[in-house]
């Protein structure tokens, strides 16, 4: 089993609609995750962190934590073209160093 | 605050030679991290470092890579003799200790083609 897993999509979603990002891991003793945003040929860029169960919710998006089913996701409400992007979902163990999945690539249509 | 500093951006070479990347991390992090990407493998951890020394370096594919970082403002990660399987975009992040997150931070990363 992967450490951490990603729909490699594309997911589309029309202008305007919410879009539903999902990542599931495998290590129990994961404590803190991250979503990052990658644009074609640009770097990784940091979006949203959590490290609680529940919801976080930082302006149009929001990080979903279950740690008892090992998820986490990212709502994207009112997607915008300019979200179109592959967005990486990342785990961490407790250490300093991050696992990283293989992303899934969203498409936003006007 | 200046972000991770990657150079070159963008190198294209010859089987057999020599390659180096360099990075500055973000002034004041203490950890500093080497990953590759390619759209088979995903991202993948080099080596990281913290505090200037290396900490694991058991992502580092063959003894052709190596990395140093002399200083806490300055890392280098060579590759010889370069491969064109070795061709991928190589990021370097950086990071500060004792946050909650130990959020990653990256750099714009180096294009490397081998011909």
């Amino acid at each position: 089993q992967k450490e951490v897993e990603q729909n490699s999509g594309p997911l589309s979603v029309p202008e305007g609609a919410i879009a539903s990002l999902n990542c599931t891991y495998s290590d129990r003793v994961s404590q803190s995750f991250f979503w990052y945003r990658q644009y074609s040929g640009k770097s990784p860029e940091l979006i949203m962190s959590i490290y609680s169960n529940g919801d976080k919710e930082d302006g149009r998006f929001t990080a979903q934590l279950n740690k008892a089913s090992q998820y986490v996701s990212l709502l994207i409400r009112d997607s915008q073209p300019s979200d179109s992007a592959t967005y990486l979902c990342a785990v961490n163990r407790g250490y300093s160093t991050l696992t990283f999945g293989k992303g899934t690539m969203l498409l936003v249509s006007p | 605050d200046a972000g991770v500093i990657q150079s070159p951006r963008h190198e294209v070479t010859e089987m057999g030679q020599e390659v180096t990347l360099r990075c500055k991390p973000i002034s004041g992090h203490d950890y500093l991290f080497w990953y590759r990407q390619t759209m088979m493998r995903g991202l993948e951890l080099l080596i990281y470092f913290n505090n200037n020394v290396p900490i694991d370096d058991s992502g580092m594919p063959e003894d052709r890579f190596s990395a140093k970082m002399p200083n806490a403002s300055f890392s280098t990660l060579k590759i010889q003799p370069s491969e064109p399987r070795d061709s991928a975009v190589y990021f370097c992040a950086s990071s500060r200790e004792g946050t909650a997150y130990n959020e990653q931070f990256f750099g714009p990363g180096t294009r490397l083609t081998v011909l």
